[in-house]
């Protein structure tokens, strides 16, 4: 089945400065690939998401590359700001189930 | 758009009592939903796949005469934990498939004494 590896597990940043997440899966039939960011006791919310057949999408201060042949995808926040501080999970899947990565906790440092 | 509710947003329980927990998909209709349990600091895990009109599918490991799941509509799904014990203790939480996306709900914190 999907294995889904995300680093770093902890990152802290100063505000203003530029954040990157890398998460990488095992199974090449995956192609959806969402990113959450999860505040202290709530729910997951999706923050962008990229299929397959994209290389790179951006919103905003967030942007996701993909690279499929590398089976790795990384989230991009620029000009992080305290209220960026939270967990971030991505996920991989196909057919609707969705594997997540460990977590990583970003701080941002006023 | 794409919100999802929970209910209760968390619970005490005595041990070998029953909690039930309503997860509502408010603007959309969602033909699957997902029940996942996240301990603290930790990832999410996937207990179990409700597909609406049908028996969920859980995942190894998960028991379903445990965990009972009914979804019994396109907008409601429902986890009970059956005879819950201190180790059931933990953050439920449930997302809604639209549009080919997950939307998580709030979650839901059991405490079982």
């Amino acid at each position: 089945g999907e294995n889904v590896e995300q680093h770093p597990s902890t990152l802290s940043v100063q505000e203003g400065d530029s954040a990157v997440i890398k998460c990488t899966y095992s199974d090449s039939a995956s192609n959806y690939f969402p990113w959450y960011k999860q505040e202290l006791g709530k729910g997951p919310q999706l923050i962008i998401d990229i299929r397959s057949n994209v290389g790179e999408k951006k919103d905003q201060r967030i942007a996701v590359t993909l690279n499929k042949t590398a089976k790795h995808f990384s989230l991009h926040i620029t000009e992080t700001q305290p209220e960026d501080s939270a967990v971030y999970f991505c996920a991989a899947s196909q057919g609707g189930k969705l594997i997540f990565g460990q977590g990583t906790e970003l701080s941002v440092k006023p | 758009g794409a919100v999802v509710s929970q209910h209760p947003s968390r619970v005490i329980c005595k041990s070998g009592t029953s909690v039930k927990i309503e997860c509502r998909s408010l603007d959309f209709q969602a033909t699957t939903m997902f029940w996942y349990r996240q301990f603290p600091k930790q990832s999410l895990m996937l207990m179990a796949t409700s597909n609406e009109g049908s028996k969920a599918t859980y995942e190894q490991g998960v028991e379903k005469d445990k965990f009972l799941i009914n979804h019994a509509s396109l907008t409601l799904s429902t986890l009970t934990v059956t005879s819950a014990h201190p180790e059931d203790s933990s953050f439920y939480i449930c997302s809604a498939q639209g549009a080919g996306k997950q939307f998580f709900g709030p979650g839901t914190r059991l405490t079982v004494l």
